[in-house]
């Protein structure tokens, strides 16, 4: 069944940086685009970012745009999300989501998320 | 403020049918772009209900139905449940933004 697995959120403070990964497993991951969406404390959910199946292109809401970078490793399964320049309101739970099978790929299955503080 | 706007809190009896809206603008929803609908229960991950509108992925019951009009899109739940209690989440993508979008959630509570 597809499983995916979320790591390295913590507790970091403004204008620092992390590494999310979130490791696939029970799908053919090089053949689907994936989606990093984040929801802040006791809030709705936010798009980050979205990576194509091949790696090829990347796409980003302007909130995040020139901080966040999104990267896969088709040969580990996994996916990747390099945080920059973090303000307070990155403030989140980040989960990694498969995208589906269709020209415009929604966010289908998702993982459990990491939780990234932002605080000094 | 989300691009697409929900209430944030309906409410019903067990046994009853509730219906939450998801209203958009002529660049997502009005656009014809699919609409999704996700429910998160507490201290969960979002889980997709309804995908393209109104289809649902197997293991979805089908008390849970997804429709759309012009700019606005909706979910229905009928003989509603104690466990349907959640958080439901419609998203869509906007032309206009060039981004996935969400509304801002719509709290579930089953008297």
């Amino acid at each position: 069944q597809v499983q995916l697995v979320e790591s390295g959120g913590g507790v970091v403070q403004p204008g620092g940086s992390l590494r999310l990964s979130c490791a696939a497993s029970g799908f053919s991951f090089s053949d689907y685009g994936m989606h990093w969406v984040r929801q802040a404390p006791g809030k709705g959910l936010e798009w980050v970012a979205f990576i194509r199946y091949d790696g090829a292109n990347q796409y980003y809401p302007d909130s995040v745009k020139g901080r966040f970078t999104i990267s896969r490793d088709n040969s580990k399964n996994t996916l990747y999300l390099q945080m920059s320049s973090l303000r307070a309101e990155d403030w989140a739970v980040y989960y990694c989501a498969k995208g589906s099978i269709s020209w415009l790929p929604h966010p289908d299955f998702w993982g459990q998320g990491t939780l990234v503080t932002v605080s000094s | 403020q989300s691009v697409l706007t929900q209430p944030p809190s309906v409410s019903g009896a067990p046994g009853q049918r509730v219906t939450i809206s998801c209203t958009g603008t002529s660049s997502n929803i009005g656009a014809g772009y699919d609409v999704q609908w996700f429910q998160q229960l507490p201290r969960t991950a979002p889980k997709l209900l309804i995908y393209g509108g109104s289809n649902r992925p197997s293991g979805v019951p089908d008390r849970f139905s997804g429709s759309k009009s012009g700019t606005s899109a909706s979910l229905a739940i009928t003989g509603l449940q104690a466990e349907d209690e959640a958080d439901y989440h419609c998203q869509c993508y906007d032309s206009s933004l060039n981004a996935w979008v969400f509304g801002g959630g719509t709290k579930l509570t089953v008297l």
